[in-house]
């Protein structure tokens, strides 16, 4: 089946410590994004991409850090600089590229990340 | 500035209870409005998405219908299977990267 594949489930990171959480899609998607989740709060967007080697800054980028090496594939890293990391990050992705109409997001299961 | 704003925060029935979420939205222009429901712990999953004023979709239990400035998502005779978190999300037309905008949600509990 296609769908959207995020590792681990639960991450713990300790101070200073750079992590890196994976996303993973079999759906053949052009854009994929990465959003932060925290009680109370809609979904921030932090990174996304629609094409290959190339991906934006969203509305939260500092501390954070992705690549986009192939189609399927949409790392993210949290690095030492991202001061209060602790939130469910969820990956997605869409059809939609350009100006065109968003047919709609699939997200992944999420990563739920603890600083200890 | 584009927003979302979901009422109410949250929401306690009883089964068979029926009521509306409200979601309001201020965009430049509208491209399209989603509805997810996301369960603890898991990722949102897609419900219906909207794209003109005076359009409505269906889907069991769930109504949702859109205006110029509002989505309201009905759910008619609640079952507890129906308790989640409900969100609600714009794409705008001036956006060319397709990127969504989420409001922060309605929890939604359905007690037996």
């Amino acid at each position: 089946d296609g769908g959207i594949t995020q590792s681990p489930k639960y991450l713990f990171r300790k101070e200073g410590q750079n992590v890196t959480l994976s996303c993973e899609q079999n759906l053949n998607h052009d854009a994929m994004y990465w959003y932060r989740q925290d009680p109370g709060q809609g979904l921030r967007l932090i990174y996304y991409s629609q094409i290959v080697n190339d991906f934006q800054k969203g509305d939260i980028a500092e501390g954070y850090s992705v690549s986009r090496e192939k189609k399927e594939s949409f790392p993210l890293t949290v690095t030492s600089a991202q001061k209060n990391p602790t939130a469910f990050y969820l990956c997605a992705s869409s059809t939609q590229t350009g100006g065109r109409r968003n047919y709609g997001y699939t997200f992944g299961s999420g990563t739920r990340l603890t600083v200890v | 500035e584009d927003q979302v704003t979901q009422s109410p925060e949250a929401l306690r029935l009883q089964e068979g209870e029926s009521s509306s979420l409200n979601c309001s939205y201020t965009v430049s222009g509208l491209r399209g409005l989603f509805w997810y429901r996301q369960d603890p712990g898991k990722g949102p999953e897609f419900l219906f998405t909207l794209y003109s004023a005076g359009e409505e979709k269906e889907k069991e239990r769930l109504k949702a219908t859109l205006t110029k400035k509002e989505s309201f998502l009905h759910i008619t005779a609640p079952k507890p299977e129906d308790s989640a978190t409900y969100l609600c999300a714009v794409q705008a037309t001036g956006d060319s990267w397709g990127k969504l905008q989420f409001g922060a949600g309605t929890q939604v509990v359905v007690t037996p």
